[in-house]
Formats: C-alpha cells, sequence, structure tokens
C-alpha cells in the first residue's frame, strides 16, 4: 500500500541554522509530491511541489526539496531558518492512478530556539 | 482570488447528534475533497467529488457523507456522532483533482462532549 514517512516527529534548531526534514514514500510509480506546512491553528498552506522535471524544487518562504528517485525521498531544506518558521510540517503524495487522493505523512514538528 | 472557505469554523456537539460543515472552494475548482485531522491519527482522507460525483472515498463509517453542489459547493455530514469524531475537518480544493495542486482551507474544529 502506498505510505508516507515523515521519521522525525520533533525537530529543534537554532534560528540561523540550516534545516532538512526527511519525507519517504511507498508508490509504484513517482508520485506527485508536496509539502505543506500548518502553524497552530490552521489550515494547511503548500509550501511547494513537484511533478515532473527538475527535481529540484523552490518553494516559499525559502524552502527548497529535491526528489531523489532511489531512494524514494523528498527532503525539505532551508538554509536559515527563522523563528517563524516555528510550525508543523506535512509531506503528501497525491496518486497518479486516478484516485484523486493524497496521502500524508504524520508530521513533523519544527521548534526554533531564539 | 478567495481562498478555499469553510463554515463553522468551530462548533460543539453532544453524542448522537449530527453535524453539517461547509466548504466553498476557489473559484473555477471543480474537486472538492475532506480531511479528517486528529493527533493519533494524522491527515485521513474522507471523501472527494468532482461535478456532483463522488469519486473517491476513504475508509471511514456510512455516518459520515457528502455531496458537492451544482456551483462546486460541498457540504458533508456526521451523523450519530461519537466522542472520537472530535478532530479538525480540512476541505481541499483543485481545479479537477489528481495533477494539480490541492488547496487547503482552515478547517472546522468539531469537538463532540
Amino acid at each position: 500500500a502506498q505510505s508516507v514517512t515523515q521519521p522525525d516527529i520533533h525537530i529543534t534548531v537554532s534560528e540561523g541554522a540550516s534545516l532538512e526534514l526527511r519525507c519517504n514514500y511507498s508508490y509504484g510509480a513517482t508520485p506527485y509530491l508536496f509539502w505543506y506546512v500548518q502553524s497552530p491553528g490552521q489550515g494547511l498552506q503548500l509550501l511547494l511541489k513537484y511533478f515532473s522535471g527538475d527535481t529540484l524544487v523552490q518553494g516559499i518562504k525559502g524552502f527548497e526539496a529535491e526528489f531523489k528517485r532511489s531512494q524514494s525521498s523528498f527532503n525539505l531544506r532551508k538554509p536559515s531558518v527563522h523563528w517563524s518558521d516555528a510550525a508543523e510540517y506535512f509531506c503528501a503524495v497525491g496518486e497518479t492512478s486516478g484516485t484523486y487522493k493524497y496521502i500524508f505523512g504524520t508530521g513533523t514538528r519544527l521548534k526554533v530556539l531564539a | 482570488k478567495a481562498g478555499v472557505t469553510q463554515t463553522p469554523r468551530y462548533l460543539i456537539k453532544t453524542r448522537g447528534q449530527q453535524v453539517t460543515l461547509s466548504c466553498s472552494p476557489i473559484s473555477g475548482h471543480r474537486s472538492v475533497s475532506w480531511y479528517q485531522q486528529t493527533p493519533g491519527q494524522g491527515l485521513q482522507f474522507l471523501f472527494e467529488y468532482f461535478s456532483e460525483t463522488q469519486r473517491n472515498k476513504g475508509n471511514f463509517p456510512g455516518r459520515f457523507s457528502g455531496r458537492q453542489f451544482s456551483n462546486s459547493r460541498s457540504e458533508m455530514n456526521v451523523s450519530t456522532l461519537e466522542l472520537g469524531d472530535s478532530a479538525l475537518y480540512l476541505c481541499a480544493s483543485s481545479l479537477t483533482g489528481i495533477g494539480n495542486t490541492i488547496y487547503f482551507g482552515e478547517g472546522s474544529w468539531l469537538t463532540v462532549v
């Protein structure tokens, strides 16, 4: 069955430090890949997406992600974290087989130390 | 361009009651999907509608139902509420579904007491 794994439930970084959030997926083909961010009490905001083409994608707020087919990974990175980046981050897979649903990882909660 | 609008934002219901949540998609979007978010289960897919037709349904009991209107607005209904139905219910819309980005509303917080 298709699945998305975010192995880190919580991550704490200092402001200004670099960040990498991990995401691995299990899917028979190359899926559509997304990263969303959720602030407390809010809905999910799209950070970036990968459908095809260049495997390094740029998103909003200075985030980027790299699709690695051989590792079935789509890790999210940011070179310098800001205190406002503290939130929960979700990786998602959009199935390409016409089932019209997205599968989400369990999320990684990011804490930023001043 | 207005985003996905969900109403009500917060509500409290009693066990055994039923609830209806509403979602207005982004203008021009014809696909609407619903997700349940709980601390223990994360985001779980409920169902997806396109042009008033349900195209896919998640693994939820029949107490959970939905519909979509000709203007693409959608409602979901939960009957005979249980304590475990307390969750954030998120609606998302996209142009046509697969192959398009889905955009989320801010959700409806349901508390069942």
